[in-house]
């Protein structure tokens, strides 16, 4: 069984510009969550969809959004990057009735 | 949002022993508690879940789960080197079957051969 598959695996982006990241959860998973990871925040919960709605937000600012879509994969996009915001973005695939949340391998973002 | 408080280590051992790591929440409507495993420069790696009092064991691994005292623990028997990582206690505040999990610092484990 194919685990959650997240792209791309780095990226660096400009201050000012917009990113989009991808996750594939397991198959016949149907919840996927982000997270981010810095060093000095630790692993942080960004937001969580569940057939299509998002279920959970944590407290980041608008600039961090997602979605979705009919086949469960979902997507991250930050916007206006900020040097801040670099860090190791995860996605979580987790079953609809089991408790289990499995992560990807991450993208790791560099703003410069 | 509640917090979730571990040591941050290092917890150093040796090789054969038993480590034993601790977390505590404050979130008293929590469900469901789950400990990762993360080497640095990788995602973290899921060791067990927990929602019952009381342990579950899996292997070399035991969670150990007091809602009263919000309290959950993890034992790794017989460590190996290879089980130097960081280790990162997670707690489900999401509601209804839902996922947020809320991480805490995480324990680094040192198994000395």
């Amino acid at each position: 069984k194919a685990g959650v598959t997240q792209t791309p695996r780095y990226l660096i982006k400009t201050r000012g510009q917009q990113v989009t990241l991808s996750c594939s959860p397991i198959s016949g998973h149907r919840s996927v969550s982000w997270y981010q990871q810095t060093p000095g925040q630790g692993l942080q919960f960004l937001f969580e969809y569940f057939s299509e709605t998002q279920r959970n937000k944590g407290n980041f600012p608008g600039r961090f959004s997602g979605r979705q879509f009919s086949n469960s994969r979902s997507e991250m996009n930050v916007s206006t990057l900020e040097l801040g915001d670099s860090a190791l973005y995860l996605c979580a695939s987790s079953s609809r009735t089991g408790s289990e949340a499995f992560f990807g391998q991450g993208t790791r973002l560099t703003v410069v | 949002q509640k917090e979730v408080e571990q040591n941050s280590g290092p917890l150093s051992v040796p090789e054969g022993a038993i480590a034993s790591l601790n977390c505590t929440y404050s979130d008293r409507g929590s469900q469901s508690f789950f400990w990762y495993r993360q080497y640095s420069g990788k995602s973290p790696e899921l060791i067990m879940f927990i929602y019952s009092n009381g342990d579950k064991e899996d292997g070399r691994f035991t969670a150990q789960l007091n809602k009263a005292s919000q309290y959950v623990s993890l034992l790794i028997r017989d460590s190996q080197p290879s089980d130097s990582a960081t280790y990162l206690c997670a707690v489900n505040e999401g509601m209804d079957s839902s996922y947020k999990l809320i991480f805490g610092s995480g324990t680094r484990l040192l198994v000395r051969p």
